[in-house]
Parts: C-alpha cells; sequence; structure tokens
C-alpha cells in the first residue's frame, strides 16, 4: 500500500504569510495527487489535482507542485479564510486510494 | 450543480450494521466513481472503498473487506455504504464523494479527484 506523510503536522501562522505544505509519497505516485482544505465540521474542498492543476473557483493564491514521491501545497498569503486543516491524497493506486494524515494551519 | 445529500445520524450497538445512503443530483450519476470516506472524532480522512455505478464493481480498502458493502441504485441516483459489526472505533462521520473525471476518460487521464462530497452522516456507535 502507498503511505503518504505531511510536514509538518500543525503550523501556526499570521495573515500575509506565504506557507508551504509537503506530502510524501512511499513510492511514485507520478502526478496522481490531490489537496484538499478542510474546516471544523465541514466536508473537505477540492483545492488542487493532478498535482498542479488548481479547482474552478479555488483562489490563485493557492498553488500545488511536485511529481514522483515529493510533492508541496503553497498559500502565497495566508487569508483569515486558510485556517483549516489540509490533506494531501494519492490516486495512482486506482482503484485504492489513500489520505494523508493532514496538517493543521492555526492563527499566530 | 451536482449535489450529493446523504441519510440521518445513526445510533448503533455495538455488533450491529448501519447502511447510509447518498442521493446524486444533477451530472450523470452513472459515469463517475463514488467513493465513501470516514473521519473519526479529532482525526484524519480514512477512504474506504468506492464503486463506478456503470459497472456496479466495488472495491474496498484491505482494512474493512468483508465488513463494508457499497452499492449503487441507477434508477434512484444513489449510492449506498453497509458498515457491518459495528464497534465503538467505527463512530465517525461518513462522506460520500464523486470523482471529477467520468470513467470513460480513465484510459488516459486516470482517476481525478473528489469534487463533490455529501454533508456527512454521523455514525455513533454505542451500547
Amino acid at each position: 500500500d502507498i503511505q503518504l506523510t505531511q510536514s509538518p503536522s500543525f503550523l501556526s501562522a499570521s495573515v500575509g504569510d506565504r506557507v508551504t505544505i509537503t506530502c510524501r509519497a512511499s513510492q511514485g505516485i507520478s502526478s496522481y495527487l490531490a489537496w484538499y482544505q478542510q474546516k471544523p465540521g465541514k466536508a473537505p474542498k477540492l483545492l488542487i489535482y493532478a498535482a498542479s492543476t488548481l479547482q474552478s473557483g479555488v483562489p490563485s493564491r493557492f498553488s500545488g507542485s511536485g511529481s514522483g514521491t515529493e510533492f508541496t501545497l503553497t498559500i502565497s498569503s495566508l487569508q483569515p479564510e486558510d485556517f483549516a486543516t489540509y490533506y494531501c491524497q494519492q490516486l495512482n493506486s486506482y482503484p485504492r486510494f489513500t489520505f494523508g494524515p493532514g496538517t493543521k494551519v492555526d492563527i499566530k | 450543480q451536482v449535489q450529493l445529500v446523504q441519510s440521518g445520524a445513526e445510533v448503533k450497538k455495538p455488533g450491529s450494521s448501519v447502511k447510509v445512503s447518498c442521493k446524486a443530483s444533477g451530472g450523470t450519476f452513472s459515469s463517475y466513481a463514488i467513493s465513501w470516506v470516514r473521519q473519526a472524532p479529532g482525526q484524519g480522512l480514512e477512504w474506504m472503498g468506492g464503486i463506478i455505478p456503470i459497472f456496479g464493481t466495488a472495491n474496498y480498502a484491505q482494512k474493512f473487506q468483508g465488513r463494508v458493502t457499497i452499492t449503487t441504485d441507477e434508477s434512484t441516483s444513489t449510492a449506498y455504504m453497509e458498515l457491518s459489526s459495528l464497534r465503538s472505533e467505527d463512530t465517525a462521520v461518513y462522506y460520500c464523494a464523486r470523482d471529477k473525471t467520468p470513467t470513460y476518460y480513465y484510459d488516459s487521464s486516470g482517476p481525478g479527484a473528489f469534487d463533490y462530497w455529501g454533508q456527512g452522516t454521523l455514525v455513533t456507535v454505542s451500547s
């Protein structure tokens, strides 16, 4: 099974900060990686798919990069509504998928 | 606009089963895979399994093999997830989610990601 790790698990940041979250896969997954944002009590929201493609309607301050085993999600200028938990997901091992453990972004 | 509407909260006894529904509206139900994802209190997301309605064949995470059954009813555009032999650790919010890529594109592009999600169904397992 493909395992995903995320770092950091938790980060504290201020509005306007540039934030980077890393997701690493236990084996190569090409570009079959997605990023989600989840706020308390809500369903996850798709931000990025195919490692770097911005989902329609998602602000351009979000970007994704990487391929193979290492991927990053960057928020160029953190906004108050961006405080949430972020998950990566691999879709390479179709028909079975896995999520990373999550990164909580909190207000400094 | 695609919407996935799930059935309401459930309280179940240990050892029993629960069946959660996910009714889709908007879009073509049969051509998009539906997955079930759960989230225990304070924990992360866990993929349980998925199904392509037009084929009717489900695939499950190894952890849930033998305990979970995912089905669809194309006549009502509804997907179902049934989990049996419930234990307290199964207390969680259960989500259905739809793949953004129609399955007829899988050969060329592979699966996409989950662009539409249900609102979640809380299942509480308690004696």
